[in-house]
């Protein structure tokens, strides 16, 4: 099992360049979520997802998107980057409470 | 408006003793309580969690302590090894599976 799995690990974007950042599980979870981590703000929720079709918004969902067309998969989209998304990225993956995390992306935007 | 608090950034414990960290939520709808622990370039992994129906819950050297009244919950580990020097994060469980996370803690055991 190579659990959640999140790429790129690093990567530099211009402000209004968009990306996608890539998250993958191969356990089966129903429900995965992003989050972005900012100092002295702790993990913070962007969207989630309770299974493949559905997707919602989390407490900061603003400039970006989301989709989930498999169980597996869950990208999260930067629209127009912005030096605000400078921050570290965790997607998640679970059954229940307990929440599985990948390695994160850190993004910075210049 | 911060529904879940970690008030100390930072703690420093001598290898031996006791690591206590504390955590205070403001939402009496929280209704599961877990810790993680994260290291520097990883992700955070799972410590130990408790319902909010228990006041305890216990894992080898880890201890979770919750308060309702207080709205407190407390993680203890005994004894504490240099290993366990990382970032403890408290989260909330609200509605399933959305976290509501403190702003984290840095623990350092000094050997």
């Amino acid at each position: 099992n190579a659990g959640v799995t999140q790429t790129p690990k690093f990567q530099v974007l211009k402000t209004g360049q968009s990306m996608t950042l890539q998250c993958a599980q191969d356990m089966n979870h129903e429900y995965m979520s992003w989050y972005r981590q900012d100092p002295g703000m702790g993990l913070r929720l962007i969207h989630y997802s309770v299974g493949a079709g559905i997707t919602d918004q989390g407490e900061v969902p603003n400039g970006y998107n989301v989709s989930r067309s498999t169980t597996e998969d869950f990208p999260l989209r930067l629209l127009s980057a912005a030096p605000s998304q400078t921050s570290v990225y965790f997607c998640a993956s679970s059954t229940d409470y307990e929440q599985y995390f990948g390695p994160g992306t850190r993004l910075t935007v210049t | 408006d911060q529904q879940v608090k970690q008030n100390s950034p930072s703690l420093s414990v001598q290898e031996g003793r006791i690591s206590i960290l504390n955590c205070d939520y403001t939402n009496s709808m929280f209704d599961y309580f877990l810790w993680y622990k994260k290291y520097p370039a990883e992700g955070p992994t799972f410590l130990i969690s408790i319902s909010s129906i228990k006041d305890k819950n216990e894992d080898g050297r880890f201890t979770v302590f919750l308060n309702k009244s207080a709205k407190h919950l407390s993680l203890h580990i005994v004894p504490s090894q240099p290993g366990d020097s990382a970032v403890y994060f408290c989260a909330a469980a609200l509605y399933g599976n959305k976290l509501v996370f403190g702003a984290g803690t840095i623990l350092r055991v000094k050997s």
